[in-house]
């Protein structure tokens, strides 16, 4: 049971590029979100999915796309690169509302 | 709006020494509570959640948090710390009304022989 996996694991880009992020969940939930993990931030929430099909804005949605297409598949993209998403980028996973995220092991992102 | 405050960055204790970080939130309703831990290169490992009832809950590898609902307070306590134990650790309060999920900026806790 692969539970949440995120590729790359890690990355370089240089600045302008594009690139897609991947989240795959093998535990048929519903939610899927998308956070940053920066230095003294905490995780701050990029964007996230209440079903297939659907996605929301999040505290820091600016740079980035994402969509849902299939349940168990969340992306991320980054249409045009900039060194200030140089970050590590979390999927989590719920099956509802009151229950607790389950989280990739994360993206290491680096934007020259 | 909602919050979460953790008030030590950085915390180091002696192992075998008791442990308690601080987590303080600001929520409208009654909140769920969360503590995840998280390893270096590592996502975030759920220790312990609180969502209603007895407002001591008991998580995993031995620690344990009380809800305070008078002081906004959801405090971690381990009560002898081991190496192994060494991480950043976030405190998380997860909307009832909503799909949203708010973590405190961590506490790095570094456990010396």
């Amino acid at each position: 049971n692969a539970g949440v996996t995120q590729t790359p694991k890690f990355r370089v880009l240089k600045t302008g590029q594009s690139m897609t992020l991947l989240c795959a969940q093998d535990m048929n939930h519903e939610y899927m979100y998308w956070y940053r993990q920066d230095p003294g931030m905490g995780l701050r929430l990029i964007h996230y999915s209440v079903g297939e099909g659907t996605t929301a804005k999040g505290e820091v949605p600016d740079g980035y796309n994402v969509s849902r297409l299939k349940k168990q598949n969340f992306l991320l993209g980054l249409e045009s690169a900039a060194p200030s998403q140089t970050s590590v980028y979390f999927c989590a996973t719920h099956s509802r509302l009151n229950q607790p995220q389950h989280f990739g092991d994360g993206t290491r992102l680096s934007i020259l | 709006a909602q919050s979460v405050t953790q008030p030590d960055i950085h915390i180091t204790v002696s192992e075998g020494a008791s442990l308690e970080l601080r987590c303080n939130y600001s929520y409208g309703a009654t909140p769920y509570l969360f503590w995840y831990v998280q390893s270096p290169g590592q996502g975030l490992q759920l220790l312990l959640k609180y969502f209603s009832g007895d407002t001591l809950v008991q998580g995993i590898k031995g620690f344990e948090a009380e809800f305070k609902r008078s002081q906004s307070s959801f405090n971690l306590r381990k009560p002898s710390v081991h190496w192994s134990d060494a991480a950043e650790y976030f405190c998380a309060v997860g909307a009832n009304t909503g799909n949203q999920f708010y973590f405190g900026t961590g506490t790095s806790l570094t456990v010396i022989p």
